[in-house]
């Protein structure tokens, strides 16, 4: 298994465009995380999806923040308008389960660095 | 809301000994919580998890405990090789949720 892929590895926008980010889960995985890191706020947990549906969402920023998953294959997270704030590294995880009664970790991606000039 | 806390300051080891890295949270006590390795550059991969009714977890050269009482895990790498350096992260479920949340890690940097 390849892991989960994400892409582009580096992204470098203007402010103001649309950026698009993209992932493909680990095959038989049900849930779908994003996840933002940088060094002030660590690790913070932005939406998840169950079954390719968005369950919580609360940690999208702001509206100008969506995300999709049209398939079990391929999830997106595009930002609209980009802003110099919103740089950071973007790393999409899956995972097989995250009830208590059935706990699994996480295999993330290797992240895609989005710096917004 | 559920605060987790790794000290922030890099932990600096000879090779051989055993490193200990800490990881407190407050106000309730999760169900499990899971520890990560992150490298410079990559993204974080699961080490071991451990339920609140274990106190002790072992793999290969890692052991992890639990204390419910103290809100503490202790992450226990033995016998330290300088390919062990990076940063760990513990996480645990926000309280009422699934959802996981990170610590902000520390840096473990094992030298010859």
């Amino acid at each position: 298994d390849a892991g989960v892929i994400q892409s582009p590895r580096h992204e470098v926008t203007e402010m103001g465009q649309e950026v698009t980010l993209r992932c493909k889960p680990i095959s038989g995985h049900d849930y779908l995380f994003w996840y933002r890191q940088t060094m002030m706020r660590g690790l913070e947990l932005l939406i998840y999806f169950n079954n390719n549906v968005p369950i919580d969402d609360s940690g999208m920023p702001e509206d100008r923040f969506s995300a999709k998953m049209p398939n079990a294959s391929f999830s997106t997270l595009k930002i609209q308008p980009s802003e110099p704030r919103d740089s950071a590294v973007y790393f999409c995880a899956s995972s097989l389960g995250i009830a208590q009664t059935e706990i699994y970790g996480y295999t993330f991606g290797s992240g895609t660095r989005l710096t917004v000039v | 809301s559920q605060k987790i806390e790794q000290n922030s300051e890099a932990l600096n080891i000879q090779e051989g000994k055993t490193a200990t890295l800490t990881c407190n949270y407050t106000n309730y006590s999760p169900a499990y919580l899971q520890w990560y390795r992150q490298d410079p550059g990559r993204g974080p991969v699961f080490l071991l998890l451990i339920r609140e009714n274990e106190k002790e977890k072992r793999k290969e050269r890692l052991k992890v405990t639990f204390d419910t009482t103290l809100k503490q895990s202790l992450f226990h790498i033995t016998a330290s090789q300088p390919a062990d350096s990076a940063t760990y992260l513990c996480a645990l479920p926000s309280y009422n949720t699934d959802k996981l949340i990170f610590g902000t890690g520390t840096r473990l940097q094992v030298f010859p």
